[in-house]
């Protein structure tokens, strides 16, 4: 079945430092999603992808929908306390209705 | 705006007991419904989707079924919890295939 690869795991990172992370599929998608989860949280959409090569922006945040179709990944610039959280990373296939999820990369946030 | 509700917010039920968990969507019409369960510290399992009033796809088998009777209700359900079916339950909708995917809440389920 379809795999979605997420790395690091987890990352510890001074407040202040930029943060890359990224996510590699087994399969084609068309559609990359990437959410933030807090604590006993449903998680909240940060920033979606539809077009190979497309890089998009949320204020600090980052996404780019790797060229072949298989990756994609998550920058966060200049930290801060508040970025603590899980990350999620999500990713569609043509002719479904169906996201598959990354293991998530959880972040804290170093003072 | 659209909205996504999930009640209850936690749930405490002995082993053997029924379940229901509700969602309702505000704001949208004809969604695609999501159940997801995610266990402490893992990520999301996908257990039901449904295009459409009565239509459902289960992902997997298990001992939960799902059902929507109202173009914006989804409701899990269970005859007899097990200690495994114990998770974070979270509720999703998108506007069409492949569109963003917004969650619920959550229902914090133990099963004792």
């Amino acid at each position: 079945g379809q795999q979605l690869n997420q790395s690091p795991q987890s990352m510890f990172i001074q407040e202040g430092e930029d943060v890359s992370m990224n996510c590699t599929s087994s399969s084609i998608f068309n559609t990359w999603l990437w959410y933030k989860q807090d604590p006993g949280e449903g998680p909240v959409l940060l920033i979606a992808l539809y077009k190979a090569g497309e890089l998009t922006s949320n204020g600090r945040l980052t996404a780019q929908f790797g060229i072949t179709r298989k990756d994609s990944f998550l920058n966060i610039s200049a930290s801060i306390p508040s970025d603590v959280g899980i990350y999620f990373c999500a990713g569609s296939t043509s002719g479904t209705y169906k996201y598959i999820f990354g293991t998530g990369t959880r972040l804290k946030v170093l003072a | 705006s659209q909205t996504i509700h999930q009640w209850p917010a936690t749930l405490v039920q002995p082993v053997g007991s029924p379940l229901s968990l509700e969602c309702t969507v505000e704001g949208t019409s004809n969604p695609n419904l999501y159940w997801y369960r995610q266990a402490a510290g893992r990520g999301l399992q996908l257990l039901f989707y449904s295009v459409g009033i009565g239509q459902i796809s289960s992902e997997v088998p298990q001992n939960l079924s799902a059902s929507r009777p109202q173009d914006r209700q989804f409701i899990l359900s269970s005859k007899k919890l097990l200690l495994s079916d114990s998770g974070f339950y979270l509720c999703a909708w998108t506007s069409g295939m492949e569109g963003e995917q917004f969650f619920g809440p959550g229902t914090r389920l133990t099963v004792l």
